[in-house]
C-alpha cells in the first residue's frame, strides 16, 4: 500500500532556532500533500495546503512566515518551523494525496517537536 | 465550508462487546467518507472508507454505514479486542482536485479485557 515517510519522528530544539520536517510519498506521486497540527487530545487542525512547483495554502491564523513549506519535487514536501518558540511545541503530521488514487490520502507517522 | 460532529468522544465496551462511532456532516457535497485509527505518538491510518454511491461496506470486524438524506455515517467494530483501543476520527471530503479532509473531533475507544 501507499506508503509516507515522514521525518525526523521527534525533534527537541532551543526557542529561536529553526527546525525542518520531511514528508515523502514513498511509492506514488503526490501533487498535494497537507501539514496538520495535532494538540494533546485533540483533532487534526489543517495548517496548509502544499502543492507542488507552487505556493502552499494557509489555513486562515496561520503564519506563512513562521511555517515554511516547499513542495519541490511530486515526492518530497518540508516544512520549517523558523524561529521556534515553546508554543509551537506540538504534534505535525503531513499527509500526501495519490495522484492516481480517488481520494486517496496517506499520513505520515507524525513529528513531535518539544522547543525549549 | 464542511463541518463534521462526532460523537461520543469517550467510548468504553469489554472485550467482545461492539463499538459504534457516529458522525454527522454538513455539506451535501461531500461524498467520501473514510475512518482513521490513531494510536499514541502516532499518524493516523486508514481503516475503511465509503464512498457516496455505496449505502455500506465492511471488512471483517469493521463496518461503516451512509445514510446520505440525513448525513450522517457510522463505524461499527464488532467482537472488539484491547488492541482496538486507540483514537478513532471520522472525516469528510469532496471529489475535486484541491478537496481537502474535515475530521470529527475524534473518539477514544478502550477496549477492556
Amino acid at each position: 500500500g501507499a506508503v509516507v515517510s515522514q521525518h525526523p519522528s521527534w525533534v527537541i530544539c532551543k526557542s529561536g532556532t529553526s527546525v525542518k520536517i520531511e514528508c515523502r510519498s514513498l511509492d506514488f506521486q503526490a501533487t498535494t500533500m497537507f501539514w496538520y497540527r495535532q494538540f494533546p487530545k485533540q483533532s487534526l487542525m489543517l495548517m496548509a495546503t502544499s502543492n507542488e512547483g507552487s505556493k502552499a495554502t494557509y489555513e486562515q491564523g496561520v503564519e506563512k512566515d513562521k511555517f515554511l513549506i516547499n513542495h519541490a519535487s511530486l515526492t518530497l514536501s518540508t516544512l520549517t518551523v523558523t524561529s521556534a518558540h515553546p508554543e509551537d511545541s506540538s504534534f505535525y503530521i503531513c499527509s500526501a494525496r495519490d495522484d492516481m488514487q480517488e481520494n486517496g490520502y496517506t499520513f505520515g507517522s507524525g513529528t513531535r517537536l518539544t522547543v525549549v | 465550508g464542511e463541518n463534521v460532529e462526532q460523537h461520543p468522544s469517550t467510548l468504553s465496551v469489554q472485550e467482545g462487546d461492539s463499538a459504534v462511532i457516529k458522525c454527522t456532516y454538513s455539506d451535501s457535497a461531500s461524498n467520501y467518507f473514510p475512518w482513521y485509527k490513531q494510536e499514541l505518538g502516532k499518524g493516523p491510518q486508514l481503516i475503511i472508507d465509503i464512498r457516496s454511491n455505496v449505502g455500506e461496506k465492511k471488512d471483517q470486524r469493521i463496518a461503516v454505514t451512509l445514510n446520505k438524506t440525513a448525513k450522517h455515517f457510522s463505524l461499527h467494530i464488532t467482537e472488539t479486542q484491547p488492541e482496538d483501543s486507540a483514537v478513532y476520527f471520522c472525516a469528510a471530503s469532496m471529489r475535486s482536485g484541491y478537496s481537502t479532509l474535515t475530521f470529527g473531533k475524534g473518539t477514544m475507544l478502550l477496549v477492556s479485557p
